[in-house]
């Protein structure tokens, strides 16, 4: 089984600063990651994922993740944000060798500060 | 080209009452999928379909869910003797089929019981 821990709920941060998103998961199987992005009152759009290869992921928006097995870490970066960016962001996992669910994060809310 | 739609946007019922909730996923997908969004929290799988036929439907809480489709394409989540618990944001998701590990989301549908 998996799952994943998104360690902050809520994030503050200024315009203009760089962000983190931290995420960690678990898993006895090889998996796929994702990051997803949910604006206020709008459904979930993939940010970004990792399958294979180059473990430095680019996304929409300015976003990227890399992915990090020692530490089985999945962090989501961006180095300026703006206010266009607040949202709750999702962190997700999903088993390489099936085709079925996903498993969710509980989120991180980004609130942008002017 | 659209993308996954969910009917209704919203649905408020009273407590033992049956509710169903539409799912219309991306011309073209096999794969649909349930998902369930309580406040605060990431969405959580219900219910798998390859198909038409349920792959994987172990996330459904309990007997009173339960979900249909019938020609591989329109989706239905049906719930009998809704209960106050039961609210939340019902996520529908599709992708293009095995090994596509990409899945796309539709808006949603808020459910309110009373």
């Amino acid at each position: 089984a998996q799952s994943v821990t998104q360690l902050d709920s809520q994030v503050p941060v200024f315009e203009e600063a760089p962000v983190e998103l931290r995420c960690n998961y678990s898993s006895s199987v090889s998996v796929y990651l994702f990051w997803y992005v949910q604006y206020p009152n709008q459904g979930l759009q993939l940010l970004l994922k990792y399958l294979s290869g180059s473990t430095l992921v680019k996304g929409i928006n300015g976003f990227e993740a890399e992915f990090n097995k020692s530490q089985t870490s999945f962090h989501l970066r961006k180095p300026s944000v703006h206010i266009s960016d607040t949202a709750e962001y999702f962190c997700a996992v999903s088993d390489r060798n099936r085709d079925d669910k996903i498993i969710f994060g509980k989120g991180t809310r980004l609130h942008i500060l002017p | 080209g659209a993308g996954v739609s969910q009917t209704p946007s919203n649905k408020v019922t009273e407590k033992g009452k049956y509710v169903e909730l539409r799912c219309d996923p991306i011309s073209g997908h096999t794969a649909l999928y349930w998902y369930r969004q309580s406040l605060g929290q990431g969405p959580e799988f219900l219910i798998y379909f390859q198909g038409t036929g349920a792959a994987d439907d172990s996330g459904l809480p309990n007997d009173r869910f339960f979900a249909v489709r019938p020609e591989g394409s329109v989706s239905t989540l049906k719930i009998q003797r809704t209960e106050r618990g039961d609210s939340a944001v019902y996520l529908c998701a599709s992708s293009p089929g095995p090994e596509q590990e990409t899945q796309y989301f539709g808006p949603g549908t808020r459910l309110l019981v009373l």
